[in-house]
């Protein structure tokens, strides 16, 4: 399977800012994912967005999909220092493997 | 509150023992997984389970085999570790169907010396 790329690495916003991560993947797709880690702990599943959408909201979330140009975001609005995290997309491919993942962003909110 | 619980958070183990590593999901999933994490390589499937008794190779199943006898229940088997082996080691499970999220374990660390 291809990984994902996220973009940027890293991230350093104030907290009550908005962040904004990117991901770009290589094939074609059924939904995209987006899911939170914090340190040395499991992954949290954020939000799913399908491949005939083109936005969607959960919260503070926004997520956005752009099949033409492979590439999703992850809007966070108004930070919180607890959303302090390394963020991860994730795609499934249509055929029968599980999900592939890309290599995250770490965001860091500075209180 | 469903869980995926994966048996040891931490493991030392030396080169050229058998690990298993246990996973157990109470949420009545199809699908099991099996990932490691790497700094800099991101998450790697290394198999994955649609069903009792069946099991499908991921990305990087050299090294790595699995069993699963009962649904809730997904094992990874180490057969003979190795010090590349050392990594941090994710379960997973999910309802079948492409568009539903994972529900991933708090991860096992293995360290082999």
């Amino acid at each position: 399977s291809q990984q994902g790329e996220e973009d940027p690495q890293a991230l350093s916003i104030q907290e009550g800012e908005n962040a904004t991560m990117n991901c770009s993947y290589k094939t074609s797709i059924n939904n995209l994912q987006w899911y939170r880690q914090n340190s040395g702990r499991g992954l949290v599943h954020l939000i799913l967005i399908r491949s005939n959408e083109r936005e969607k909201h959960s919260g503070r979330l926004r997520v956005t999909l752009d099949t033409s140009k492979k590439s999703s975001s992850l809007l966070i609005t108004a930070s919180r220092a607890a959303d302090t995290a390394s963020y991860f997309c994730a795609y499934s491919g249509g055929g029968a493997d599980g999900l592939t993942f890309g290599k995250g962003t770490h965001l860091i909110i500075q209180p | 509150d469903v869980k995926v619980t994966q048996s040891s958070r931490y493991l030392v183990k030396r080169t050229g023992e058998k690990v298993f590593l246990e996973c157990v999901q109470d949420m009545d999933h199809e699908n099991m997984f099996w990932y490691r994490q790497d700094p800099g390589l991101g998450l790697r499937l290394i198999y994955f389970s649609y069903d009792v008794k069946m099991k499908e190779k991921g990305d990087i199943p050299e090294g790595y085999s699995v069993s699963r006898e009962k649904k809730e229940r997904f094992s990874l088997i180490l057969e003979s570790a190795s010090t590349n082996q050392t990594s941090m080691y994710l379960c997973a499970s999910s309802y079948i169907g492409v568009n539903y999220g994972y529900t991933f374990g708090s991860g096992t660390r293995l360290t082999v010396v």
